[in-house]
């Protein structure tokens, strides 16, 4: 069965730190992979989307995630996060076997310290 | 443009009674998708609805149903409820239906409690 796994289930780091959010999938065919947010008391958005083409995607608010194929992952990068990036994470993929619904990751919830 | 809405935002009922949940998706989306969201299980998927019909059902017992109208809107039913049904009910409208590319925009959610 299709999965999604996020390692990191909460996550507590300092302003102007560096961010990296781990996803891995397991699917072995062609895959399309998301990251959305949930802002505390907001709606779920998109960050960033990989369909096909260069690796490495860029989102809003300085997001960015690198699809690695051979490894099945799909981390989320920010390179300085700011106390407005706390917020709930998750990853999410489609597959045409998921008949293209979404299947999610169990998320993870970040802090940023100000 | 307004965004997915839905109705009730909050919600508390008794097991074994039943409740209906209403998502108004954004205008001109025919697609509408319900998600339950429990701490413990995360973000799972209940049923899409595209134009009046039902397209895809995930893994949930018969208890939960759904069904779309003519304008889109959706609404969704649990009967005799349960303890364990307490939780965030996620509606999400898109464009089209069956699709890689489709990008679905979510509601604020209901929030369903059940003593």
């Amino acid at each position: 069965a299709q999965s999604v796994s996020q390692h990191n289930h909460h996550v507590i780091l300092s302003e102007a730190a560096s961010l990296e959010l781990g996803c891995n999938y397991s699917y072995g065919g062609t895959v399309n992979l998301f990251w959305y947010v949930q802002y505390p008391g907001q709606h779920l958005q998109l960050l960033l989307k990989y369909f096909s083409g260069d690796p490495l995607v860029k989102g809003i608010k300085g997001f960015e995630a690198e699809f690695i194929k051979s490894k099945f992952s799909f981390n989320l990068r920010k390179p300085s996060v700011q106390w407005s990036d706390t917020a709930e994470y998750f990853c999410a993929v489609k597959t045409r076997d998921s008949n293209y619904q979404l299947i999610w990751g169990a998320g993870t919830k970040l802090i940023i310290k100000p | 443009k307004a965004g997915v809405t839905q109705t009730p935002r909050y919600l508390i009922k008794t097991r074994g009674q039943q409740v209906t949940l209403s998502c108004s998706p954004i205008s001109g989306h025919r697609s509408v998708s319900w998600y339950q969201q429990t701490p413990g299980q995360g973000l799972q998927f209940l049923f899409e609805y595209f134009s009046e019909t039902q397209r895809n059902k995930g893994n949930f017992p018969g208890r939960f149903s759904g069904r779309q109208f003519s304008n889109s809107r959706s609404e969704m039913n649990v009967s005799t409820l349960e303890l364990g049904d307490s939780a965030l009910y996620l509606c999400a409208s898109s464009l089209r239906s069956g699709l890689a590319d489709n990008e679905q925009f979510f509601g604020p959610g209901t929030r369903l409690t059940v003593l």
